[in-house]
């Protein structure tokens, strides 16, 4: 069964343009949470999506926003772009919402993304 | 809110001996799941134990096995016999079960031969 996919693996940006990150989980999964990682502020939690609801968001600004489509593929747009949002950016699927530690999230490898 | 802290940045264990990775954390909540993920240098991160709360016994894996204390709200990774692989980020995560996993900033493990 293959693994949480993103691509691209790598983005190069410059301040105040936008970009778009794609996530697809492991077929059969529904839920798609999507996290942020820096070495300052380490993981944190943006939103998470089951049958293209968003049902939790995390506290980021309204730059920062996703998407998920009936095939359960996840994309994340954040706009006008700032340096501090360079990151890894990780993407997590599980089988279904609200099952929390009864149901394992499996991350994907991440898009790194460097703004200039 | 939840808040989980790791207070050791950066750890190192020789190859075979064992070491421990602490994590605290707060919460109101009586029920909830930790975790430990392990983040190795190529990036994905990967489930390495959980615990429900409810449980009183102490989860183990293989050569991996936590100790819960919920009154002290502690929660620590044992890792036996430790080897080169897993040498890794690791962290310690919380959720009250429908919501967000909250992360501890990670611990820096090295495991030197």
């Amino acid at each position: 069964k293959a693994g949480v996919t993103q691509t691209p693996r790598y983005l190069i940006k410059t301040r105040g343009q936008q970009v778009t990150l794609s996530c697809s989980p492991i077929s059969g999964h529904r839920s798609v949470s999507w996290y942020q990682q820096t070495p300052g502020q380490g993981l944190q939690f943006l939103f998470e999506y089951f049958s293209e609801t968003q049902r939790n968001k995390g506290n980021f600004p309204g730059r920062f926003s996703g998407r998920q489509f009936s095939n359960s593929r996840s994309e994340m747009n954040v706009s006008t772009l700032e340096l501090g949002d360079s990151a890894l950016y990780l993407c997590a699927s599980s089988l279904v919402f609200g099952l929390g530690g009864l149901d394992e999230q499996y991350f994907g490898p991440g898009t790194r993304l460097t703004v200039t | 809110a939840q808040t989980v802290t790791q207070s050791q940045p950066e750890m190192s264990v020789q190859e075979a001996e064992t070491v421990t990775l602490s994590c605290t954390y707060d919460t109101s909540e009586n029920n909830y799941y930790l975790f430990w993920y392990k983040q190795p240098p190529s990036r994905q991160m990967i489930l390495v134990i959980r615990q429900e709360a409810y449980k009183q016994q102490n989860a183990t894996e293989n050569r991996f096995s936590v100790n819960f204390q919920k009154a002290a709200k502690s929660f620590s990774l044992k890792i036996s016999d430790s080897q080169l692989g897993d040498t890794a980020m690791y962290f310690c995560a919380f959720t009250r079960g429908n919501t967000p996993l909250v992360f501890g900033k990670g611990t820096r493990l090295s495991v030197i031969a």
